[in-house]
């Protein structure tokens, strides 16, 4: 089955300790991307890739790292996570940029404490 | 200023009725434009492309206006599983921009 999968789904941690959401897509597609979602402001980009190796920052990257060493893995990183990037992540696939659907995983609920 | 504004509803409508979402974009440089479908707490899914001539998909359709830069969305025969939250988004340089939803419910 074609899919985007993210894991963990839920996450609850306390401030300043690094944590690693994963991000894992099986339909070959070169552009990935990570978004947040909070109320009021709808989604936000925070990074996106169009190749391996490629990486890019989107609208919100600050306090947030990414890598792109496998066509199909696009982890996303939090150094040193803090209260404001509490908010539900998403990972998104698609073949290619704007045009294209864009396939969104399950989401990842972060709390931050 | 946001780049793409929606009306947050929610909008309530009886199951039968239509229903209309607008949506305004401020870049007139825009290139493709969607309707996405968000059901609560879970991940937005396409729902439809949005073409200049306007399309259609069952009771779904889909107009663009590029001269006063809206799109619309309108909902015929409402269901009680059209409930969710609908996000406008327009691609500006390859880069999907996200409205902040227009929340349905469609009650019995």
């Amino acid at each position: 089955e074609a899919q985007v999968t993210q894991n963990p789904r839920y996450l609850i941690t306390v401030t300043g300790k690094k944590l690693t959401v994963t991000c894992s897509q099986n339909m070959n597609h070169e552009y990935m991307s990570w978004y947040r979602q909070d109320p009021g402001l709808g989604l936000r980009q925070i990074y996106y890739s169009m190749n391996v190796e490629v990486t890019d920052k989107g609208d919100v990257p600050e306090g947030y790292k990414v890598s792109r060493k496998e066509k199909r893995n696009f982890p996303l990183i939090l150094e040193s996570p803090s209260p404001n990037q509490t908010s539900l992540y998403f990972c998104a696939s698609s073949p290619g940029t704007g045009v294209h659907e864009q396939y969104f995983g399950p989401g990842t609920r972060l709390t931050v404490t | 200023r946001k780049e793409v504004e929606q009306d947050p509803g929610p909008f309530n409508v009886p199951e039968g009725a239509t229903v209309a979402f607008n949506c305004t974009y401020s870049n007139s440089a825009s290139q493709s434009f969607f309707w996405y479908r968000q059901d609560c707490r879970k991940e937005p899914k396409l729902l439809m492309s949005v073409y200049s001539s306007g399309n259609e998909d069952g009771r779904f359709t889909a107009q663009l206006n590029r001269a006063s830069q809206y799109i619309s969305l309108l909902i015929r025969d409402s269901k009680l599983s059209d409930s969710a939250t609908y996000l406008c988004v327009v691609n500006k340089g390859g880069k999907l921009i996200f409205g902040t939803g227009t929340r349905l419910q469609v009650f019995p």
